[in-house]
């Protein structure tokens, strides 16, 4: 069953345009949401989170949104730079106590930018 | 402030033998978790330990198992490894606050098992 899911295996844009990430999930208990960059042989570097009570957070070039009746979450890039071509996992944890420590990850969106 | 670290990078062992991986958090982080890292399953939540016990765990069987100490570094042990094995396996650290889950990664370990 996955909870996290990335329907879009690669997203490919052009330098300086937008880059629009999506990610959806089925378990209402998440309520936490947080976006990572990985390159090869690296692990996950943390970008962005955001909680549910939030529908949007921004920092810098990336700006997440959170959409809870639709189970819909977006990672926006603008603009995008060829060095942010990588894959890109969402994650989520649930509120309760019994999940510290546990994050659900999709399985990842490689994006490419090309110069 | 220096991040996670993870002893060895890469690892090669054969089927039946057994393997401890290292992980040292960033400092004053009390939470590590840790992942496995496959092309089939992507990453699967291991377990966590906070304060040097275990508070989650993963689906995985008994041969993974785990330990954290005083100072927060945690060790990952995997007995009568089988071929399916081999995967990278990152550590994470946060501060372990229940409701915010920011955790920072290690390079990972590449275990190859032969």
């Amino acid at each position: 069953d996955q909870q996290v899911k990335q329907n879009s295996p690669s997203l490919s844009v052009q330098e300086g345009r937008i880059s629009i990430l999506n990610c959806d999930y089925t378990n209402s208990m998440f309520d936490y949401f947080l976006w990572y960059k990985k390159y090869p042989a690296e692990g996950p570097t943390f970008l962005i989170s955001i909680s549910s009570i939030k529908d949007k957070n921004e920092d810098g070039r990336f700006t997440v949104f959170l959409n809870k009746s639709a189970k819909h979450l977006s990672l926006h890039i603008v603009p995008s730079q060829p060095g942010d071509s990588a894959v890109y996992f969402c994650a989520a944890s649930a509120k309760d106590s019994g999940n510290t420590g546990k994050l659900i990850f999709g399985q990842g969106t490689t994006l490419q930018v090309k110069p | 402030k220096a991040g996670v670290t993870q002893t060895p990078r890469y690892l090669i062992k054969t089927r039946g033998q057994q393997v401890t991986l290292s992980c040292s958090p960033i400092s004053g982080h009390r939470s590590v978790s840790w992942y496995q890292q496959t092309p089939g399953q992507g990453l699967q939540f291991l377990f966590e330990y906070f304060s040097e016990t275990q508070r989650n765990k993963g689906n995985f069987p008994g041969r993974f198992s785990g330990r954290q100490f005083s100072n927060s570094r945690s060790e990952m042990n995997v007995s009568t490894l089988e071929l399916g094995d081999s995967a990278l396996y990152l550590c994470a650290s946060s501060l372990g606050q229940v409701g915010r889950n920011e955790q920072f990664f290690g390079p990972g370990t590449r275990l190859t098992v032969l």
